[in-house]
C-alpha cells in the first residue's frame, strides 16, 4: 500500500499565487521525486532529490529533501493556468525497492 | 526523441473477457515498468523488466494478469479474465538502465470493465 501521505489534497489558488504543497512518510527515504500529471496523460519528473537538506530549483518550481528523510515539499511561484494538474511525491526507500507515489495534490488555477 | 508509446489509449469490455496492452518503451532503455493507477491514487507498480527478465513481479497479480517482453523492447500486459475492478489506467514507463534512471510515462490506456 501507499507509504506517502501528501497534502493537501486539493487546491483552488489565484494566478499569481504561489502554491506549497508536502510530503511526508514514517519511513527513511533515498530519492525524493516529484511528478506532475496533467488529464489523459502519464506522470512527467519536474524535480529529483538525491541527498538530505538539498534544494533544487527548476523555473518556478523549487522542492526540498527533508533533513530527517522522511520528508520533502514542493512550492511552485506566481502560478499560471497551466499549471494545473495533479502533483505526485514519489520515492524510493533504502535499497532495490520500486518507486513508491503518493496520493497526489490537484492543483486549480482561477485566471 | 519519441517517447513511450501505448495502445489502446481506451478500452471498454465486459467482464470476462480478456484484454491485453501494448508498451513501446523509449529507444534503448532497458527497463520496463507496467503501472496501475486507481482513480484518486497514484501509479502502483506491477511489474519491472530489465532487458527480457522480469526482475520485479512481486505486485502482479498473477491468477488473472501476466506480462511478456520478447526480445527486450516490446511489452504486452494481459488480463484474463478481467473483473470490473480492474478498471483503472495502466500506465507503462521505461528508464534508461535501472530502476534508480529517471522513469519516462507513456499516457496510459484507461481501462473500463462492464
Amino acid at each position: 500500500g501507499q507509504q506517502l501521505n501528501q497534502s493537501p489534497q486539493s487546491m483552488f489558488i489565484q494566478e499569481g499565487e504561489d502554491v506549497s504543497m508536502n510530503c511526508t512518510s514514517s519511513s527513511i527515504f533515498n530519492t525524493w521525486l516529484w511528478y506532475k500529471q496533467d488529464p489523459g496523460e502519464g506522470p512527467v519528473l519536474l524535480i529529483a532529490l538525491y541527498k538530505a537538506g538539498e534544494l533544487t530549483s527548476n523555473g518556478r518550481l523549487t522542492a526540498q529533501f527533508g533533513i530527517t528523510r522522511k520528508d520533502s515539499f514542493l512550492n511552485i511561484s506566481a502560478s499560471i493556468p497551466s499549471d494545473v494538474g495533479i502533483y505526485f511525491c514519489a520515492g524510493h526507500l533504502s535499497g532495490n525497492t520500486p518507486l513508491v507515489f503518493g496520493k497526489g495534490t490537484r492543483l486549480s488555477v482561477i485566471a | 526523441e519519441a517517447g513511450v508509446v501505448q495502445s489502446p489509449r481506451y478500452k471498454i469490455i465486459e467482464k470476462k473477457q480478456p484484454v491485453a496492452f501494448w508498451c513501446n518503451p523509449i529507444s534503448g532503455h532497458n527497463t520496463l515498468y507496467w503501472y496501475l493507477q486507481n482513480l484518486g491514487q497514484g501509479p502502483e507498480l506491477l511489474i519491472r523488466y530489465e532487458n527480457e527478465e522480469a526482475v520485479d513481479d512481486s505486485q502482479l497479480p498473477k491468477d488473472r494478469f501476466s506480462a511478456e517482453r520478447l526480445k527486450g523492447v516490446d511489452s504486452t500486459l494481459k488480463i484474463q479474465p478481467a473483473e470490473l475492478g480492474d478498471s483503472a489506467v495502466y500506465l507503462c514507463a521505461s528508464s534508461r538502465r535501472d530502476f534508480t534512471d529517471t522513469q519516462y510515462f507513456g499516457p496510459g490506456t484507461r481501462l473500463t470493465v462492464l
